[in-house]
């Protein structure tokens, strides 16, 4: 089946520097990902819609310029999350699908645990 | 009111147990639904589909109610393996999902 991968898989960092996650489709290209965020033993909640060659689509409630949002190519999208302090550690998750959304599996990445000091 | 609505669990339920998750959805253009499982500290997995006929796949069985705004999973002979959190989904024909806060199971020996 279709793969996406992430990395880092988890980073810690100290507060008020910036994270880099980058969101990969291995085996087929996805001019639309999305950027998920989990609170511990809470459930996904989508931070952004990542489209290739144009600005990212954002939730209500997420800073557009604390979460910068980049999608660079049709196999890349990538999070940066700037200046983050210990309230922005949280298990972030990219997913995206092969195909048409409605009707085909959506594929996720495996996660990045991120910890802010 | 949240988007999408599900037991709050948690499950504790003896192997062999049939166990049944519910949840509801408020958003009528949802198009397509899903039940996926996440294991702890992983990325969540597609469970099954789930279709307004009902559907099956050994033994699991999803059953949709459009009219309700109702979706169903049941899990029968449940195993030790099947211990997790089970995540209903929505998703719009955009492709934005909506994950409720799911359910988690704990089947014992």
């Amino acid at each position: 089946g279709a793969v996406v991968s992430q990395h880092p898989s988890w980073v810690i960092c100290k507060s008020g520097t910036s994270v880099k996650i980058e969101c990969r489709s291995l085996d087929f290209q996805a001019t639309t990902m999305f950027w998920y965020r989990q609170f511990p033993k809470q459930s996904l909640m989508l931070m952004a819609t990542s489209n290739e060659g144009s600005k990212a689509t954002y939730e209500q409630g997420v800073e557009k310029d604390k979460f910068l949002i980049n999608h660079a190519s049709l196999t890349l999208s990538t999070l940066t999350v700037t200046s983050a302090h210990p309230e922005d550690s949280s298990f972030y998750i990219c997913s995206a699908f092969p195909g048409l959304f409605s009707y085909n599996e959506q594929f996720f990445g495996p996660g990045t645990r991120l910890t802010v000091l | 009111r949240k988007e999408v609505e599900q037991d709050p669990g948690p499950f504790n339920v003896p192997e062999g147990a049939t166990v049944a998750f519910n949840c509801t959805y408020s958003n009528s253009a949802s198009q397509s639904f899903f039940w996926y499982r996440q294991d702890c500290r992983k990325e969540p997995k597609l469970l099954m589909s789930v279709y307004s006929s009902g559907n099956e796949d050994g033994r699991f069985t999803a059953q949709l109610n459009r009219a309700s705004q109702y979706i169903s999973l049941l899990i029968r002979d449940s195993k030790l393996s099947d211990s997790a959190t089970y995540l209903c989904v929505v998703r719009t024909n955009a492709g934005k999902s909506t994950f409720g806060d799911g359910t988690t199971l704990t089947v014992k020996p």
